[in-house]
């Protein structure tokens, strides 16, 4: 199947300083990325929708300020985590689904991000 | 809003026997039905996945039964094994949306 990478895999940073997460996919071209959060135990929450070359759009109730998303080639999306806090620390996970008309969607390894 | 409801919470079984693992959905426009496999720590991992046509699916160990009347959907894993110990998502898309999870299934398969 297609592979999607994420880097990193774990990083932990102070509060208030800013985390960037890349997601890149490696054997298709992506229009769409997609990125999730999941909290330990639970189910994946989908944050935003990732489109190259134009804005991403928001779920209700995730700060786009706070996270910045950016989708400048059609293999490559990143996450900013802004100003992160202690209760920005989860896991997040990107997914690109493959342009060949079927809705395969393929998930990174994730990140895991701790803030002290 | 729950659109799609994944039961058990969690599930023990027996080296060799069946786990199954239900969803039920709401949305008739949902027209993909994928079950995902994640392991702690992992990002998830596509399993198998059907269309609302048929009404089973089997690749090696796994089977999707489907039941469109009743909107119900389920994964059946033949002679679990240790190593198939994870959490499994269900999951529903309708076409040109976004992909809906269910809460999650964790299962453990004792040897």
């Amino acid at each position: 199947g297609a592979v999607v990478s994420q880097h990193p895999s774990r990083v932990i940073c102070k509060s208030g300083t800013s985390v960037k997460i890349e997601c890149r996919s490696l054997d298709f071209q992506a229009t769409t990325m997609f990125w999730y959060r999941q909290f330990p135990k639970q189910s994946l929450m989908l944050m935003a929708t990732s489109n190259e070359g134009s804005k991403a759009t928001y779920e209700q109730g995730v700060e786009k300020d706070k996270f910045l998303i950016n989708h400048a080639s059609l293999t490559l999306s990143t996450l900013t985590v802004t100003s992160a806090h202690p209760e920005d620390s989860s896991f997040y996970i990107c997914s690109a689904r493959e342009p060949r008309g079927d809705e395969k969607l393929f998930f990174g390894s994730g990140t895991q991000l701790s803030v002290l | 809003q729950q659109q799609v409801k994944q039961s058990p919470q969690s599930l023990i079984v027996q080296k060799g026997g069946i786990s199954i693992i239900n969803c039920a959905y709401e949305n008739t426009a949902f027209d993909y039905f994928p079950w995902y496999q994640q392991f702690p720590g992992k990002g998830p991992a596509l399993l198998i996945a059907i269309r609302p046509d048929v009404s089973e699916k089997k690749e090696g160990r796994f089977t999707i039964s489907f039941n469109k009347s009743a909107k119900q959907f389920s994964l059946h894993i033949m002679d679990s094994q240790p190593g198939d110990s994870a959490t499994y998502f269900c999951a529903a898309l309708e076409y040109g949306n976004k992909l809906v999870f269910g809460a999650g299934t964790i299962l453990r398969v004792k040897s």
